[in-house]
C-alpha cells in the first residue's frame, strides 16, 4: 500500500500563499471525494484541517482551502502566518476498505 | 468536548504482544466508528485498521493483517487493538481517530497517542 504522493517540504514567507499537492490514483483520490487534509505541529496530534476535499471543519481558518483535479488534491494556504509552520499530511479512502495517507510535507514559513 | 485517550503503550520485545485501550468521551460513542493510525518516529503518518460503530467490521492495512486484531465496547466506551507478534518496525506512537458522522471518511478528533517501543 504505497502512499499519496505530497512534496516532502516547502516554504514561503508570511503573508504568501502556499499550495501543496497530493496525488494518488483512480483507486483512492480520484476516485471519491473523500480526500482530507491535517495539519501536525511537533510532539502533537494531527488536526483535521480540510474534509471532503474542500470542506472546513467549524473553527478551522478559512484561509485554508482544498480542491482536487483528477487524481491530485491541493491544500491551500492564504495568508501564511507563523502559526502555520507545521507538517502537512493528506488522506484519501481507497476503494477496498482502507485508508491511505500522503509522506508529508514539512511547511516552513520563513 | 469530544476527548480520545490511548494507553496500554510501552516497550516489549519482538515477538511479543500488546493490547492497546482507546478510551472515549463527550460524544455517543457507539454511534462512531473508529481507526488507528499510527506514526514511527521521525515518519509519516500510516493508517491501520478500522472498526465500524456496532463492531461488525473491521478492516486492516495490510502490514498488520493476521497479527493486530481491533475491537471495542460500546458499554466501556472503549476501543482496542490487540497487537500480536511485534515486530520492530511496529515501534510508532498509536493514535486512535473518530471518523466523522458526514461520510466524508475523514478523521475529525484523535488522541495524544500512546508510544509502542518494539526492541530487545
Amino acid at each position: 500500500q504505497s502512499a499519496l504522493t505530497q512534496p516532502a517540504a516547502m516554504s514561503g514567507s508570511p503573508g504568501q500563499s502556499i499550495t501543496i499537492s497530493c496525488t494518488g490514483t483512480s483507486s483512492d483520490v480520484g476516485g471519491f471525494n473523500y480526500v482530507s487534509w491535517y495539519q501536525q505541529h511537533p510532539g502533537k496530534a494531527p488536526k483535521l484541517i480540510i474534509y471532503g476535499v474542500s470542506s472546513r471543519p467549524s473553527g478551522i481558518s478559512n484561509r485554508f482551502s482544498g480542491s482536487k483535479t483528477g487524481n491530485t488534491a491541493s491544500l491551500t494556504i492564504s495568508g501564511l502566518q507563523t502559526e502555520d509552520e507545521a507538517d502537512y499530511y493528506c488522506s484519501s479512502y481507497k476503494r477496498g476498505g482502507s485508508w491511505m495517507f500522503g509522506g508529508g510535507t514539512i511547511l516552513t514559513v520563513l | 468536548e469530544v476527548y480520545l485517550e490511548e494507553s496500554g503503550g510501552g516497550l516489549v520485545q519482538p515477538g511479543g504482544s500488546l493490547r492497546l485501550s482507546c478510551g472515549a468521551s463527550g460524544f455517543t460513542f457507539s454511534s462512531y466508528q473508529i481507526t488507528w493510525v499510527r506514526q514511527a518516529p521521525g515518519k509519516g503518518l500510516e493508517w491501520i485498521s478500522y472498526i465500524n460503530s456496532r463492531g461488525s467490521t473491521m478492516y486492516y492495512a495490510d502490514s498488520v493483517k493476521g497479527r493486530f486484531t481491533i475491537s471495542r465496547d460500546n458499554a466501556q466506551n472503549s476501543v482496542y487493538l490487540q497487537m500480536n507478534s511485534l515486530r520492530s518496525e511496529d515501534t510508532s506512537i498509536y493514535y486512535c481517530a473518530r471518523l466523522d458522522l458526514y461520510g466524508s471518511e475523514s478523521f475529525d478528533h484523535w488522541g495524544q497517542g500512546t508510544l509502542v517501543i518494539v526492541s530487545s
